[in-house]
């Protein structure tokens, strides 16, 4: 079957660490995206990405990294810079915009939920 | 600024009862709005995604209404059940934006048995 997996499901960070979430797609979709979701305030953009090597920051990108070496693949690294990590964090991904299949909607991984140790 | 606004942030409704969640959009240049279903500590589950040249789309009890002019859409849950219970969030994709979904807060329904 096709769709999103993430890994780890929880995931627990030391200060001043560096951890990074995993995102594979077997759904053959150029676009990638990742989310952070906190209590009462919606799903926030972090970054994304259209085609493999190249990637946008989004509303909340600071504090965080990423990297799009695979089409298949869109790790997340949330860097000690990021002072609050405390939060659910969704992948998701699409076909890309403008082409003629892009009016589907995104299709989203499980989840993985960072807490500070 | 483009946002994504919905109210109520929570309902709770008895068994059998037709409901209806509101979602209201800024900048009416949508390229698509969709409809997503959350249960606890999961991910998103697409329900409807209505195009910027439709009026409404349906699958099963659920029916999906857009109105770009006054910049609204609803989602309408028939016959409500308790397994309908979850978050449901309403996101819009606007023209030249990269493909970027801008999620509203979510309603969160409750449906008692």
């Amino acid at each position: 079957d096709g769709g999103i997996t993430q890994s780890p499901k929880y995931l627990f960070r030391k200060e001043g660490q560096n951890v990074t979430l995993s995102c594979e797609q077997n759904l053959n979709h150029d676009a990638m995206y990742w989310y952070r979701q906190d209590p009462g305030q919606g799903l926030r953009l972090i970054y994304y990405s259209q085609i493999v090597n190249d990637f946008q920051k989004g509303d909340i990108a600071e504090g965080y990294s990423v990297s799009r070496e695979k089409k298949e693949s869109f790790p997340l690294t949330v860097t000690s810079a990021q002072k609050n990590p405390t939060a659910f964090y969704l992948c998701a991904s699409s076909p890309r915009p403008g082409q003629a299949t892009s009016n589907q909607p995104q299709h989203f991984g499980d989840g993985t939920r960072l807490s500070i140790l | 600024k483009q946002e994504v606004t919905q109210i109520p942030a929570a309902l709770s409704v008895p068994e059998g009862e037709n409901l209806v969640l509101n979602c209201s959009f800024t900048d009416s240049a949508i390229y698509n709005l969709q409809w997503f279903r959350q249960d606890p500590g999961k991910g998103l589950t697409s329900l409807l995604l209505i195009q910027s040249s439709q009026r409404e789309q349906t699958s099963g009890r659920l029916n999906a209404s857009l109105d770009k002019s006054s910049g609204r859409s609803t989602l309408y849950i028939a016959a409500s059940q308790p397994g309908d219970s979850a978050t449901y969030l309403c996101a819009v994709i606007w023209y030249n934006q990269g493909g970027k979904l801008i999620f509203g807060q979510g309603t969160e329904l409750s449906v008692k048995p």
